[in-house]
């Protein structure tokens, strides 16, 4: 298995909602990202959890909120969110955090997110 | 501070020809390099990446690149461009040790017929 899984594809929501976006690999990574992307733009580091640990926060806004229940799944928890929040968000995933080249990231095909 | 450029935000080639997407870095030591494509509405896909050795590298879907260390370049090239190539296309780098990539503006490829 050389994917990484993100649920929902799709995701409108209100500025009063609290939704979830997940995402799943099964290829035995130690470190999981997300990025994200706004329309015509390179995608812009979120967080990073290292073997479970929260790794790194680009100063993200609290009204996301990131989390990590297993080496396989990664959460991004959101509430609140402003109309300007809607973007592509995307995860991705590598064989662990910084080293050498073969830590290469590999993306999930993202979740597109509309905020009304 | 570290950077990536590309130059070209929008190129349009003719089905059947040949593609070049620069790509330049600003680095303090050779960063790892790598070409990402992206689809409309999809996530990146790794076409190829460049660690050491060997200047020239291979890629899937046909494509290849050139590290250049004098010019701190690393080009994307493919002979001959299919409708399917249409996409965006980001140059990316990362220093050995630290897990940031650094993603160029990315370059948006349209093919005619």
């Amino acid at each position: 298995d050389t994917e990484v899984t993100q649920t929902p594809k799709h995701l409108v929501m209100g500025m009063t909602n609290k939704k979830s976006l997940k995402c799943e690999q099964h290829m035995g990574h130690r470190a999981m990202y997300w990025y994200k992307q706004k329309a015509k733009k390179p995608p812009e580091l979120m967080f990073v959890y290292s073997y479970e640990k929260l790794s790194i926060n680009e100063s993200v806004p609290s009204r996301f909120s990131p989390e990590c229940p297993n080496s396989s799944l990664l959460n991004l928890h959101l509430h609140a969110l402003q109309p300007e929040d809607s973007a592509l968000y995307l995860c991705a995933s590598s064989l662990s955090q910084g080293g050498t080249g073969a830590n290469v990231l590999t993306f999930g095909a993202g979740s597109r997110l509309t905020v009304l | 501070a570290q950077s990536v450029t590309q130059p070209d935000i929008h190129i349009t080639v003719s089905e059947g020809a040949s593609l070049e997407l620069r790509c330049n870095y600003s680095y303090g030591a050779t960063p790892y390099l790598f070409w990402y494509v992206q689809s409309p509405g999809q996530g990146l896909q790794l076409l190829l990446k460049y660690l050491s050795g060997d200047t020239l590298v291979q890629g899937i879907k046909g494509f290849e690149a050139e590290f250049k260390r004098s010019q701190s370049s690393f080009n994307l090239r493919k002979p001959s461009v299919h409708w399917s190539d249409a996409a965006e296309y980001f140059c990316a780098a990362r220093s050995g040790g630290y897990q940031k990539v650094t993603f160029g503006i990315g370059t948006k490829l349209q093919v005619i017929p």
